[in-house]
């Protein structure tokens, strides 16, 4: 069954720092999806992730995907206070969704 | 376009009782996913709910379990609650489209209380 791993757990960075959050899963997923969530909150949808070699792009943030790493990473450019949330990678098939852990991301000044 | 909803925010019961929660999808989306975030736990998948019949069924046991209405909405229904029910229950509708990517779009959830 797919699993699903997301590093680092936490991160805390400085506004204006670049940093990459990574998603590794074990086994082929027919696509690979990042959501923000803040606290007490639901999901947010971020991105979608299809085929290999995307890539998209949202203000700060870029996501690519990599299926013959099993491999997705999330970009944060130019970190801002705006973007302290906790952000979650999943694969899936049309039947559910996998979760990773979850990255807290905390920017402070 | 009004998004998923679900009700009630909050719910809080005791141990033993039976939970009933509710979520309308988009309009259009056929699909209505149901996922627990309980806490150190994580996010996990509970049941898929297609075209009014279960599709998919995640590691929980028979006591939670659920139905899809002909209009698309769904009911996720706890029984004998137990503490470790606690946890916030998410809902996501989803339209059936291979370019789309099958992408689920979530509700603000039902913080479930077993006390």
């Amino acid at each position: 069954e797919l699993k699903v791993e997301q590093n680092p757990l936490f991160l805390s960075m400085q506004e204006g720092k670049n940093y990459t959050i990574y998603c590794n899963y074990s086994t082929t997923s027919d696509r690979l999806y990042w959501y923000r969530q803040d606290p007490g909150k639901s999901l947010e949808s971020l991105f979608v992730l299809l085929s290999n070699g995307a890539v998209k792009q949202e203000g700060r943030l870029m996501a690519s995907l990599d299926t013959k790493a099993r491999l997705s990473t999330l970009h944060i450019t130019a970190a801002v206070h705006d973007l302290s949330a906790t952000y979650f990678c999943a694969g899936g098939f049309t039947d559910k969704l996998i979760f990773g852990t979850g990255t807290r991301l905390q920017v402070f000044p | 376009e009004a998004g998923v909803t679900q009700s009630p925010t909050h719910l809080i019961k005791t141990r033993g009782q039976q939970a009933t929660l509710r979520c309308s999808p988009i309009s259009g989306h056929t699909s209505v996913y149901w996922y627990q975030q309980a806490l150190g736990l994580g996010l996990q998948f509970l049941l898929w709910y297609d075209e009014g019949e279960e599709r998919n069924r995640g590691n929980f046991p028979p006591r939670f379990s659920g139905r899809q209405f002909p209009n698309y909405s769904s009911e996720l229904n706890v029984n004998a609650l137990e503490l470790e029910d606690s946890a916030l229950y998410l809902c996501a509708s989803s339209l059936m489209v291979v370019v789309i990517g099958f992408e689920q779009y979530f509700g603000p959830g039902t913080r479930l209380t077993v006390t």
